[in-house]
């Protein structure tokens, strides 16, 4: 099975920008979704396609994708995008949706 | 308005089984690949399988296959995962999740991902 791997942890002043990357190699084939968790809370899509939000996204969340990275980067990051930050991509059959990243908590300061 | 209501969590031992279902409204039920997806308390998302709309294509992550089957009731908007031989380790929040996909003419590639999640159901596998 695929494996898409994050950086546990990053930190962005109140205000900045912060990039949470997530490499795998299904990402070469499928562009990757991007979940936000918050503590007790279902995961909501934030990002989906090669750049797309869903309604009620706010636009400072952005998506890129180069060869076997995906980027999610949060521009003036708000003390509301505190959160858990997951990538998910189809798996290198193609057969499922069945590769999630590992995971960034992201911490506004 | 799209709404997923996982039900049938609780406590079991070890060994035993559970049910766990997600009512679906909101949408064409039956038009749409639907998945179960977990969390460990304290962990991050784990995929857990995934059933297309007319129940053609079924997967299942290697740590459920053989133990847990997931099904659907397009009459009844209504998606199901069957445990079995249940164990400490699949402790979790479960949380059932609407897939969705299209072709993206500009790019030329094929999407997918998870438009809708429910709230989630707790299984707790302890003696």
């Amino acid at each position: 099975s695929s494996e898409l791997t994050q950086d546990p942890v990053v930190s962005v002043a109140l205000g900045q920008t912060v990039r949470i990357t997530c490499q795998g190699d299904s990402l070469r084939s499928y562009y990757a979704s991007w979940y936000q968790q918050k503590p007790g809370q279902a995961p909501v899509l934030v990002i989906y396609g090669k750049n797309n939000r869903p309604s009620g996204i706010p636009d400072r969340f952005s998506g890129s994708s180069s060869g076997n990275t995906a980027s999610l980067t949060i521009t003036g990051a708000q003390a509301e995008d505190e959160a858990d930050y997951y990538c998910n991509s189809r798996d290198s059959s193609g057969n499922h949706l069945g590769v999630f990243g590992t995971g960034t908590k992201v911490t506004v300061l | 308005e799209v709404q997923l209501v996982e039900s049938g969590g609780g406590l079991v031992k070890p060994g035993g089984s559970l049910r766990l279902s997600c009512a679906a409204s909101g949408f064409t039920f039956s038009s749409y690949s639907m998945n179960w997806v977990r969390q460990a308390p304290g962990k991050g998302l784990e995929w857990v399988s995934s059933i297309s709309s007319s129940s053609s294509y079924i997967h299942y992550a290697d740590s459920v296959k053989g133990r847990f089957t997931i099904s659907r009731d397009n009459a009844k908007n209504s998606l199901y995962l069957q445990m079995n031989s249940l164990r400490a380790e699949d402790t979790a929040v479960y949380y059932c999740a609407r897939e969705t996909s299209y072709y993206d003419i500009l790019t030329g590639y094929q999407h997918y991902y998870f438009e809708y999640w429910g709230q989630g159901t707790l299984v707790t596998v302890s003696s």
